[in-house]
């Protein structure tokens, strides 16, 4: 049974550039939630996504958005990259009723 | 913003002894969870306890809440040298900000 995967592992960007991550969750899992973390820091909330629409929001500019496609897995986008952006960005699967995340091992994204 | 607060920030403690670490929270939750990191990587759910329940125990975990305080406690008794990791509490708020919002984590060195 694979657990929630995460690609790329590592990323090296510059600022105003654009990327995409990529999140599978974990199977049977229908909800995905994405965390950036930043050095020394606990995972901060970015949104959430469950039937393919943003259910919830954390104090994030519109620079982050996302997606989740009918199979369950997700993307995050983050435009006009700033160095701040530079973080460890975690999904986590959850089934929707369900308090428990299961995490991926993140990407680890630096923007130069 | 971060709900959670640990304390303390680092633990430094001889194998075999038992490890304590607290958090503290500032509004309203359906529940509290403990979660461990790894080198930076994925986290890793340990044990979550209710709002309406006052301790839980999951081998050598042992965690309280006391509500009226808005604290909670993880007790690890008996560490080893693989308990050395990143411990984090999150607490997942009521209605509308049922989110899981993370601590900024405590450093648990567990020495041979």
């Amino acid at each position: 049974d694979a657990g929630v995967t995460q690609s790329p592992t590592h990323l090296i960007k510059t600022r105003g550039q654009q990327v995409t991550l990529r999140c599978s969750p974990k199977s049977g899992h229908d909800t995905v939630s994405w965390y950036q973390q930043a050095l020394g820091q606990g995972p901060q909330f970015i949104f959430q996504y469950y039937e393919e629409e943003e259910r919830q929001r954390g104090n994030f500019p519109d620079r982050f958005s996302g997606h989740q496609f009918p199979n369950y897995s997700s993307e995050l986008n983050v435009n006009a990259l700033l160095l701040g952006d530079s973080a460890l960005y975690l999904c986590a699967s959850s089934l929707q009723g369900s308090e428990k995340l299961f995490f991926g091992s993140g990407t680890q994204l630096s923007v130069l | 913003s971060q709900q959670g607060e640990e304390d303390p920030q680092a633990l430094s403690i001889q194998e075999g002894e038992n490890a304590t670490m607290n958090c503290s929270y500032k509004t309203s939750i359906n529940n509290l969870q403990w979660y461990r990191q790894n080198s930076g990587r994925g986290l890793v759910h340990l044990i979550l306890i209710r709002s309406n329940e006052r301790e839980k125990h999951s081998g050598r975990l042992r965690v309280t809440l006391d509500t009226s305080k808005k604290s909670s406690s993880l007790l690890i008794t008996a560490s080893r040298a693989a308990d050395t990791a990143s411990y984090f509490c999150a607490t997942e708020g009521t209605g509308a900000n049922s989110k899981l919002t993370f601590g900024k984590g405590i450093t648990l060195s567990v020495r041979p």
